[in-house]
């Protein structure tokens, strides 16, 4: 069975402080997905960004960073000089791929709370 | 309207009330989805249509009865829930791929309480 685990519950940094978000996953597929999303105080989950498992090219969005190793089974995220905007509850998941008759289902860890402090 | 969004943001109910949540996407895909948010729990797929055909039933009780009339909306109608159903409620939506990498958008939740 696929799995995401997202040992870390609860981070507290101080503003400007980088910090790094893990996940490991487990799956026997060679071909997955992985995700990232965001979960502000609204409620909404905001899509931050999806890697596939053929490329472990690690990708910058500007403050923000991913660091996808398949040895390990991990993709990790890393906010840099964080903000008290990055205040949310994130959340790491895997495609099992399509369903029969069509759509995909996530797995979800169970999220990382992240506050960030003045 | 933009993106997903749901009605209502926050429902209280009787274990014997009757009501529906409501979910419309605004971004031409055509596959939706019911997820429920616990405390401390990843969340957990309840429903999946494609096409307005059901393609996923996540072992959920018969007292949540999904309903998807067309690629746009989709309802949840709740009855005789329990107070452990109490959570939040996202609704999702994706465009269909053969390969399953499509990124879900998701909707802003119906954070219901069962009394």
């Amino acid at each position: 069975a696929q799995k995401v685990t997202q040992a870390q519950t609860e981070i507290s940094v101080v503003e400007k402080e980088d910090v790094t978000l893990d996940c490991v996953y487990e799956t026997r597929d060679t071909t997955y997905y992985l995700f990232w999303y965001k979960q502000p105080p609204s409620g909404e989950l905001v899509f931050l960004i999806r890697r596939n498992s053929f490329d472990e090219q690690n990708e910058i969005s500007g403050r923000y960073s991913w660091n996808f190793q398949k040895s390990t089974s991990s993709f990790n995220f890393t906010i840099t000089a964080s903000q008290v905007v990055d205040s949310a509850v994130y959340f790491c998941a895997l495609s099992e791929g399509v369903l029969t008759g069509g759509g995909n289902k996530l797995t979800f860890g169970t999220g990382t709370q992240l506050k960030v402090e003045l | 309207e933009t993106g997903v969004t749901q009605t209502p943001r926050h429902l209280v109910m009787g274990m014997t009330n009757k009501k529906s949540l409501k979910c419309e996407q605004h971004l031409g895909h055509n596959a939706m989805y019911w997820y429920k948010q616990s405390a401390k729990k990843p969340l957990e797929l309840m429903f999946v249509y494609n096409f307005k055909e059901q393609t996923e039933n996540n072992s959920v009780p018969s007292r949540f009865s999904p309903e998807c009339p067309n690629s746009s909306h989709l309802f949840l109608h709740l009855h005789t829930l329990q107070p452990e159903d109490s959570a939040l409620y996202l609704c999702a939506s994706s465009q269909v791929s053969l390969r399953g990498d499509n990124e879900q958008f998701f909707g802003p939740g119906t954070r219901l309480t069962v009394l």
